[in-house]
């Protein structure tokens, strides 16, 4: 069945740290997959999409890289700062139009 | 550009009653979806609608819940018969008919159903 597994632990980082966040997906072949930040009582904001023929994609301190064979995406936010701490999602869309959701990772930088 | 607009952002409902949730969508964006989001889980995604036209229902549950999305107006999302496990944040997006380079769905703020 298809599945979508981001990292499964909350992650702890210092400031000014990198960190770095998994999302695999098994029995998917996604056109395109999308990155969006969640704080909670709100909904999901949009921060960036790659698709399946880009390796890696950068949008000031945040980088995504997409490795098709592994079926993995790496989210990287450099020189982390307190405010980056939120839930990270992942989404997965084939051409089809809805998008998957992973369950997130929920990231805290500490001062 | 008021973005996406949920009411109401929160609902109590009696178990038996009807619950009804509303999504006006970006302006200039022409398809909207429906998300479920239970504590502490991600996002589950229910439907998907273009104006006057569901598109895909496959995560929508078989009875009590109903989508549309009519040519004049906002989506509604309907719940008949509330039950304590439809408790939850209701989620809804928008999004242009193709998805550009640097533009994913636009969320709106959520709808909290509670059903006591």
């Amino acid at each position: 069945s298809q599945k979508i597994e981001q990292n499964s632990e909350a992650l702890n980082i210092q400031e000014g740290k990198t960190a770095t966040l998994t999302c695999n997906y098994t029995n998917y072949s996604p056109a395109y997959l999308q990155w969006y930040r969640q704080d909670p009582g709100r909904g999901p904001v949009f921060l960036l999409l790659i698709r399946e023929n880009e390796k890696e994609k950068r949008k000031e301190r945040l980088k995504v890289t997409f490795d098709t064979t592994l079926k993995q995406s790496l989210f990287h936010i450099t020189a982390s700062q307190p405010a980056d701490s939120a839930t990270y999602l992942c989404a997965l869309n084939t051409n089809a139009g809805k998008s998957t959701f992973g369950d997130g990772t929920t990231l805290t930088v500490k001062p | 550009n008021a973005g996406v607009m949920q009411n109401p952002r929160h609902l109590v409902r009696r178990r038996g009653q009807e619950a009804r949730l509303r999504c006006s969508p970006m302006k200039g964006h022409s398809h909207v979806y429906w998300y479920r989001q239970l504590p502490e889980e991600g996002l589950k995604f229910m439907v998907y609608l273009q104006k006057e036209n569901i598109i895909d229902e496959s995560g929508m549950p078989k009875e009590r819940f109903s989508a549309e999305f009519p040519k004049e107006g906002p989506s509604i999302l309907r719940i008949q018969q509330v039950v304590r496990g439809d408790s939850a944040a209701y989620f809804c997006a928008s999004s242009p008919p193709s998805v550009a380079e640097d533009y994913g769905y636009t969320f709106g703020s959520g709808t909290r159903l509670t059903v006591v």
